[in-house]
């Protein structure tokens, strides 16, 4: 499939909690990408981590790539309602970007 | 970085009629990217737009279906043909250049009816 597999399809955690998704890919990639999308608006940008990179952190988010394994995790730590949205990853094959099926996150107050 | 300006922002069409969506970037780019998200799905690429050649289309995806035009380096059009409601998708065209590498258009959703 072109776009991968992602896990979980759906979340949903209350408030505070953490939320951890995950994404892999089959071929090797030059870099991932982690969007949000919420309620079908637009793609928003969250992090960009490089195949020769392990981990990466951006506010509450933390990225991790682990190339061995050909995956990848996002996690939210302390979610708040404004979470709730979809994410995806998005894998950089060439100049191509492949998204994988998301996650649907649900943080509940 | 990149600002692309993607027409319409939203249409609803008659089955069997066409849609043609218009992608204007404020630079040069060397690729565009044309994406269709079904409701309740993530993006799936549709085909990658070089100026000057033929679009090179994914599987699944035909030229007779979904024609794209590249007359330069700014711009780009997808059509979709022969519409049915199983058509009815946002589609996003996308260039490699900004921050992220990848710039996004806002989208154009698209209901058959």
């Amino acid at each position: 499939s072109q776009q991968g597999e992602e896990d979980p399809q759906a979340l949903s955690i209350q408030e505070g909690e953490n939320a951890t998704m995950n994404c892999s890919y089959k071929t090797s990639i030059n870099n991932l990408q982690w969007y949000r999308q919420n309620s079908g608006r637009g793609l928003v940008h969250l992090i960009l981590i490089r195949s020769n990179e392990r981990e990466k952190h951006s506010g509450r988010l933390r990225v991790t790539l682990d190339t061995s394994k050909k995956s990848s995790s996002l996690l939210i730590t302390a979610s708040r309602a404004a979470d709730t949205a979809s994410y995806f990853c998005a894998k950089e094959y060439g100049n191509k970007l492949v998204f994988g099926a998301g996650t649907i996150l649900r943080v509940k107050s | 970085s990149a600002v692309i300006s993607q027409k319409p922002s939203r249409d609803i069409c008659q089955r069997g009629t066409s849609l043609t969506i218009q992608c204007q970037v404020d630079s040069q780019v060397t690729m565009m990217f044309w994406y269709r998200q079904q409701p309740g799905q993530s993006l799936t690429l549709i085909a990658t737009a070089n100026q000057g050649s033929e679009a090179t289309y994914e599987s699944g995806f035909v030229i007779d279906k979904f024609p794209i035009s590249r007359p330069n380096l700014t711009f780009s059009t997808l059509t979709v043909s022969n519409l049915s409601p199983e058509d009815s998708s946002i589609y996003l065209c996308s260039v490699v250049g900004g921050a992220y590498g990848y710039t996004f258009g806002s989208g154009t959703r698209l209901t058959v009816v």
